[in-house]
């Protein structure tokens, strides 16, 4: 099945700092990749996502890019703000997983932005 | 759109009590609902995927006997916990898919205690 590796598990920054989480899969039939932000006793948000047939997209301060190559995809904050303190899970998706529409989390990233 | 509510929010039971969790696809028809498991300060742990009207499919190493899941409606999933015990607490998350088949929505989530 497919493995999702994320790194930092823990990233602080100054305010207005940029922020990057790194993902890797195994699976190259892995064709959907969402981020998701999840704050202290709440669900996960989805706050951006990308397709294989696409590289980079950016939504505002937040942007993910996409190397199908290397099999690996990273989530970009630039101007961070104490607000963006969450912890941050990447997350892998294919048809050719053993369930459509299953997701394949990392382990997540507590990400701290300082005032 | 796309908003998923879960209820209750938090629980607390006797040991030997069953619990049930609801998740809701508010403004969506999800064809698919994953239940997921999330200990602190660790990622999501997929228990099991249902589909509405059919049986749900349940990981390795997780007990149908005593997670029970109900598919009634595209908009209404439940998950039984029966004869509860401690080692049961945890926070309890569901997910349906949108429109976009590979896009997941979450639920806030349901903190389970039991004591």
């Amino acid at each position: 099945g497919e493995n999702v590796e994320q790194h930092p598990s823990t990233l602080s920054v100054q305010e207005g700092d940029s922020a990057v989480i790194k993902c890797t899969y195994s699976d190259s039939a892995s064709n959907y990749f969402p981020w998701y932000k999840q704050e202290l006793g709440k669900g996960p948000q989805l706050i951006i996502d990308i397709r294989s047939n696409v590289g980079e997209k950016k939504d505002q301060r937040i942007a993910v890019t996409l190397n199908k190559t290397a099999k690996h995809f990273s989530l970009h904050i630039t101007e961070t703000q104490p607000e963006d303190s969450a912890v941050y899970f990447c997350a892998a998706s294919g048809e050719g997983g053993s369930t459509l529409g299953r997701l394949y989390f990392g382990r997540g990233t507590q990400l701290t932005v300082w005032p | 759109g796309a908003v998923v509510s879960q209820h209750p929010s938090r629980v607390i039971c006797k040991s030997g009590t069953s619990v049930k969790i609801e998740c809701r696809s508010l403004d969506f028809q999800a064809t698919t609902m994953f239940w997921y498991r999330q200990f602190p300060k660790q990622s999501l742990m997929l228990m099991a995927t249902s589909n509405e009207g059919s049986k749900a499919t349940y990981e390795q190493g997780v007990e149908k006997d005593k997670f029970l899941i109900n598919h009634a409606s595209l908009t209404l999933s439940t998950l039984t916990v029966t004869s509860a015990h401690p080692e049961d607490s945890s926070f309890y998350i569901c997910s349906a898919n949108g429109l976009v088949l590979e896009t997941q929505y979450f639920g806030p989530g349901t903190r389970l205690l039991v004591l």
